[in-house]
């Protein structure tokens, strides 16, 4: 089945700069990474996804990219801001009816 | 805004006793997940239906979980006997199923507590 590995597990920044958050995966069939962002006591929550087919996603201040030949992908996050602190979780799927396999998350704080 | 709903929000109860966690899952959706988390093994798939019918419950301990859709609309997850280890947020999460790229919304949780 689906192995997902996420890092860091804690990353702290300065207000402003940038974040880079790296995960890898071992099937090859799957096609569709999706990342959720959690607050402190709050759900998580999808804040950008991509599929096989594209190789970088951008919204706003937050881009996903994609390689498929090395099966990694990372979230980006610039200009980030305190409101970015959270934990932030990376997932992927083949088609299908299997569920999404989380990796273990990122705690991201943002010092003012 | 249609979300998930969970019930109920907090509970704190002693080992031994039976809990029963309840999930309604937006509208339409066929596909409900049941997750738990903890800080040291992030959020664990427990397990997951699709119109109702359960696909996947591998990642439940049978001896003491169960879950099931009694109707479309609620989903539950019971643990009788409860026990210490058994302490975090559960959530419940819901999509559409059919196709790869469907969002999984999740629920507010349901925070644990085993004495």
């Amino acid at each position: 089945g689906e192995n997902v590995e996420q890092h860091p597990s804690t990353l702290s920044v300065q207000e402003g700069d940038s974040a880079v958050i790296k995960c890898t995966y071992s099937d090859s069939a799957s096609n569709y990474f999706p990342w959720y962002k959690q607050e402190l006591g709050k759900r998580p929550q999808l804040i950008i996804d991509i599929r096989s087919n594209v190789g970088e996603k951008k919204d706003q201040r937050i881009a996903v990219t994609l390689n498929k030949t090395a099966k990694h992908f990372s979230l980006h996050i610039t200009e980030t801001q305190p409101e970015d602190s959270a934990v932030y979780f990376c997932a992927a799927k083949d088609s299908g009816n299997t569920p999404l396999v989380f990796g273990k998350g990122t705690r991201l704080s943002v010092i003012a | 805004d249609a979300r998930v709903t969970q019930t109920p929000r907090h509970k704190v109860t002693e080992m031994g006793q039976e809990v029963t966690m309840r999930c309604q899952p937006i509208l339409g959706h066929n596909t409900v997940f049941w997750y738990r988390q903890t800080m040291m093994q992030g959020l664990e798939l427990l397990a997951y239906f699709r119109n109702r019918a359960p696909l996947d419950d591998s990642g439940m301990p049978k001896d003491r979980f169960s879950a099931e859709m009694p109707d479309a609309t609620l989903a539950t997850l019971k643990i009788q006997p409860s026990e210490p280890r058994d302490s975090a947020v559960y959530f419940c999460a819901s999509g559409q199923g059919g196709s790869s790229y469907n969002e999984q919304f999740f629920g507010p949780g349901t925070r644990l507590t085993v004495l």
